[in-house]
């Protein structure tokens, strides 16, 4: 039962590298979502999909970009990292019904560092 | 547009006593409230969720919150706190808006517990 699957799980880049956060979940959830962690300031959205073939802005979607590659998957892109993308970062997945509905779950997060 | 506020930033708590996290929320119609816990280096598990009826939710590892229309809160409560409680707590909001029900996260209250 493995839920929602980041990898890596950490990772450390030079500045103006490029880099892709994988997602992917095994329940069968419609909706998806990239957050970033930052000290002081909680979780932060960063994109999400509603459903598979969809995807939308967040809070804070400046430098980053996604894909929804299939019901099962949802990548995080940095193009040109910059230190202030120093950040842990989390998945979720929602389902669109039964008893888990409008209930978030989350994967245990990407730790990256940009020097 | 949505907003949380988890007004203590730390709280330290002697095992066995009680204990209360404030949560204050920003919602313009009937809220989905949820209390997420992150131990050091992991991800977010749910503790509890309110989406309607009993106002008074029962969630894991003993925690309970109660949900007061009229202050705008959904404080988290223990009667006896125990050391493995020792993690970052997170209050959210939401709502069944159109499919995506996106959630809006406090900034968190670490909580320490002294032996």
């Amino acid at each position: 039962n493995a839920g929602v699957t980041q990898t890596p799980k950490f990772q450390v880049l030079k500045t103006g590298q490029s880099m892709t956060l994988q997602c992917a979940q095994d329940m069968n959830h419609n909706s998806m979502y990239w957050y970033r962690q930052d000290p002081g300031m909680g979780l932060r959205l960063i994109y999400y999909s509603a459903s598979e073939g969809t995807t939308d802005k967040g809070e804070v979607p400046n430098g980053y970009n996604v894909s929804r590659l299939n019901k099962r998957e949802f990548s995080l892109r940095l193009e040109s990292a910059a230190p202030s993308q120093t950040s842990v970062y989390f998945c979720a997945s929602r389902p669109l019904g039964g008893a888990g509905k409008n209930i978030q779950y989350f994967g245990a997060g990407t730790r990256l560092s940009v020097l | 547009a949505q907003s949380v506020t988890q007004p203590d930033i730390h709280i330290t708590v002697s095992e066995g006593a009680s204990l209360e996290l404030r949560c204050n929320y920003s919602y313009g119609a009937t809220p989905y409230l949820f209390w997420y816990v992150q131990s050091p280096g992991q991800g977010l598990q749910l503790l509890l969720k309110y989406f309607s009826g009993d106002t008074l939710v029962q969630g894991i590892k003993g925690f309970e919150a109660e949900f007061k229309r009229s202050q705008s809160s959904f404080n988290l409560r223990k009667p006896s706190v125990h050391w493995s409680d020792a993690a970052e707590y997170f209050c959210a909001v939401g709502g069944n808006t159109g499919t995506a029900s996106k959630l809006t996260f406090g900034t968190g209250t670490r909580l320490q517990v002294t032996l």
